[in-house]
């Protein structure tokens, strides 16, 4: 099945720190998806990236959806406490499943 | 509130034994998937529904099995359980089953197995 690479697994950063993570994938994919997990709850969907090329934020978030449709990275500016938790990116192609890549876990240290 | 309910939220029960976990997606939402989560892993696909037709198959044990039923809800069947069967499942729905992109997830349903 279609592999997600998703990097680094973690990261301990100081807030105010920006933080970027990367994911890639051996097929392409259609849509591109980051979602965020927190502790005892279900992945919630921050961007969704449907063209290659694109870019779009979401506050102090920024995404980008790879021109080879293969690849996508998340950033995060200004980090604060509240971005901690577990970062999924995601990808739909054309047999209509949603792949995860293994998540990068978060910490942000005051 | 993401809109999606799953029972039971915990669950513990013996190696050999079946359990069904249930879901129900958002209103309106006609595709189910179905995911595995193991101690801080990813998320593992197992199956997707749309509309009461499985649609896409993921890593799903043949031990599983999921279906649809006409209201929507849907039922994932784990038999024969094992001590790695231990994990988060999560089910998550959207409003379409082709490429819209956005899942929105129950708050998981936790299976230990003893």
């Amino acid at each position: 099945g279609q592999q997600l690479n998703q990097s680094p697994q973690s990261m301990f950063i100081q807030e105010g720190e920006d933080v970027s993570m990367n994911c890639t994938s051996s097929s392409i994919f259609n849509t591109w998806l980051w979602y965020k997990q927190e502790p005892g709850e279900g992945p919630v969907l921050l961007i969704a990236l449907y063209k290659a090329g694109e870019l779009t934020s979401n506050g102090r978030l920024t995404a980008q959806f790879g021109i080879t449709r293969k690849d996508s990275f998340l950033n995060i500016s200004a980090s604060i406490p509240s971005d901690v938790g577990i970062y999924f990116c995601a990808g739909q192609g054309n047999n209509n499943d949603m792949r995860f890549g293994a998540g990068t876990r978060l910490t942000v240290k005051p | 509130d993401s809109g999606v309910t799953q029972t039971p939220k915990h669950l513990i029960t013996a190696t050999g034994q079946r359990v069904t976990l249930r879901c129900s997606p958002r209103s309106g939402d006609l595709s189910v998937y179905w995911y595995q989560q193991s101690l801080d892993q990813g998320l593992q696909f197992l199956i997707q529904y749309y509309n009461g037709e499985e649609r896409a198959k993921g890593n799903i044990l043949e031990r599983f099995s999921a279906q649809q039923f006409p209201d929507l809800h849907s039922e994932l069947n784990l038999s024969s359980l094992e001590l790695g069967d231990s994990a988060l499942y999560f089910c998550a729905s959207s409003v379409w089953g082709s490429n819209t992109g956005e899942l929105f997830f129950g708050e998981g349903s936790r299976l230990t197995v003893l």
